[in-house]
């Protein structure tokens, strides 16, 4: 069974502070996503990554594949209240994976308080 | 906005019941996937559809089915609804591929009293 740890599980933070976000597995993964979900609603894909060793910027947020294709991490600097949410990393399988499977972390529910 | 809609927003059903979920994928995406989310969990993966052909399954019983129309759009059926169903259902279009980028939908609340 393939999966994807997410930690941490929760995070709470002031305003002003940087936060980073691990997603791990022992599989291989063709792609992963990063999504962030509000309460009540579906998840909002904030980025794909490919690449092994890859990193992408989005504003305040930093995003890493690991070489291996195995982890991948986000980083977000400076956090503001509007970051509040849910943040789920998936991976598209390699191998072995029921087509058309992207296998979900948990989610870290991060809390930015003014 | 990602164009993927879904139907109807929230439900109330009864132990043993059936339920229909809809979802219009969006524009050019020519698959569907499915998704159930129980709550403080990530989604987990019930089936996608591509080309009105189910494509691929996750380990969901044979009560939970799908179709795919000619437009694309899809359904979600779950028959002998048990309490444990309760969920957010959630629908993701793509244009397939090895990446697999999902596009969700806001999702569908069942409640099974």
């Amino acid at each position: 069974t393939q999966l994807l740890e997410q930690s941490p599980q929760f995070l709470s933070i002031q305003e002003g502070e940087n936060l980073t976000v691990y997603c791990n597995s022992s599989s291989v993964f063709s792609s992963l996503q990063w999504y962030r979900q509000e309460p009540g609603e579906g998840p909002v894909l904030l980025v794909t990554v490919v690449t092994g060793g890859e990193v992408k910027k989005l504003k305040r947020l930093t995003f890493q594949f690991g070489d291996a294709r195995k982890d991948s991490s986000l980083h977000i600097t400076a956090a503001q209240t509007g970051d509040t949410g849910l943040y789920l990393c998936a991976g598209a399988p390699v191998l072995g994976g029921s087509q058309g499977n992207l296998i979900f972390g948990k989610g870290t529910k991060l809390s930015v308080k003014p | 906005e990602t164009g993927v809609t879904q139907s109807p927003t929230h439900l109330i059903k009864t132990r043993g019941q059936q339920v229909t979920l809809r979802c219009s994928s969006q524009s050019g995406h020519n698959t569907v996937s499915w998704y159930q989310q129980a709550l403080g969990q990530g989604p987990q993966f019930i089936f996608q559809y591509y080309r009105e052909e189910e494509n691929g399954r996750g380990n969901f019983p044979p009560r939970f089915s799908g179709l795919q129309f000619p437009n694309y759009s899809s359904e979600l059926n779950v028959n002998a609804l048990e309490l444990d169903d309760s969920a957010l259902y959630l629908c993701a279009s793509s244009l397939g591929g090895a990446e697999n980028i999902q596009y969700f939908g806001a999702g569908t609340r069942l409640s099974v009293l």
